[in-house]
């Protein structure tokens, strides 16, 4: 069965560093997600991808945040100045290839493992 | 995008007890989703309700969608240790995106 992967597991990094996190979504979707779950509470979205841009973001998806789909299967997410308070478990998700625009409603979402990430 | 309450936070059963988890938006809902989070896994799509009134089952999992459409519940029937898990609502949060409950954290002792 297809699933998403992500990479690396688990990331340390020091304050103020730029991280990169690596998703390869299903290869037949074409909407493609960014969570983050601070331990022990709810799964927050960050952004939503679609047709090579930005369909929607969350406040939390600020200036210091981007994505990009480099290539037809890597979907990738940057923190640039990465701060103590980004330490969560981040993960990507993608959805099948039907558009909500036809039946406007979200998708069933599939989920890749998740990179944790901790900065110190 | 719309917010959804869901308790409670916590519950520790005895395995054979029956589970419940409730959700509850103050605005009606298009839809809602199920996700379950094992202990250090991912989240993973249960199910999705749709029609006011909905009720489906899977297995000793039977889901519901209010008559309003402003609230879902999950029950468990007979609980099994492998329900172990953290059980999410998630309601749309946007064009395609969804809004997670807090979720409920299930324990089973055996």
């Amino acid at each position: 069965e297809p699933e998403v992967t992500q990479t690396p597991s688990h990331q340390v990094t020091q304050m103020g560093q730029e991280v990169i996190l690596r998703c390869v979504p299903i290869s037949n979707h074409l909407y493609f997600y960014w969570y983050r779950q601070i331990l022990g509470q709810k799964v927050e979205f960050l952004v939503s991808f679609y047709n090579n841009e930005i369909s929607e973001k969350s406040e939390i998806f600020d200036d210091q945040f981007s994505v990009e789909r480099p290539d037809g299967s890597n979907f990738t997410l940057k923190i640039r100045s990465t701060k103590l308070e980004d330490s969560a478990m981040y993960f990507c998700a993608s959805s099948p290839n039907y558009s909500p625009r036809l039946t406007r409603l979200p998708n069933e979402q599939f989920f890749g493992p998740g990179t944790r990430l901790t900065v110190l | 995008g719309q917010q959804v309450m869901q308790i409670p936070q916590y519950q520790h059963v005895q395995e054979g007890e029956d589970f419940t988890t409730y959700c509850n938006s103050s605005t009606t809902l298009s839809n809602i989703q199920w996700y379950k989070q094992r202990p250090g896994g991912h989240p993973v799509f249960l199910i999705q309700l749709v029609k006011s009134g909905e009720v489906k089952k899977q297995k000793r999992l039977t889901f519901q969608f209010g008559e309003a459409k402003k609230n879902s519940s999950l029950h468990i029937t007979a609980t099994q240790t492998t329900d172990v898990g953290t059980y999410f609502c998630a309601g749309p949060g946007g064009y395609s995106t969804l809004t997670f409950g807090k979720g409920t954290m299930l324990l089973v002792s055996p």
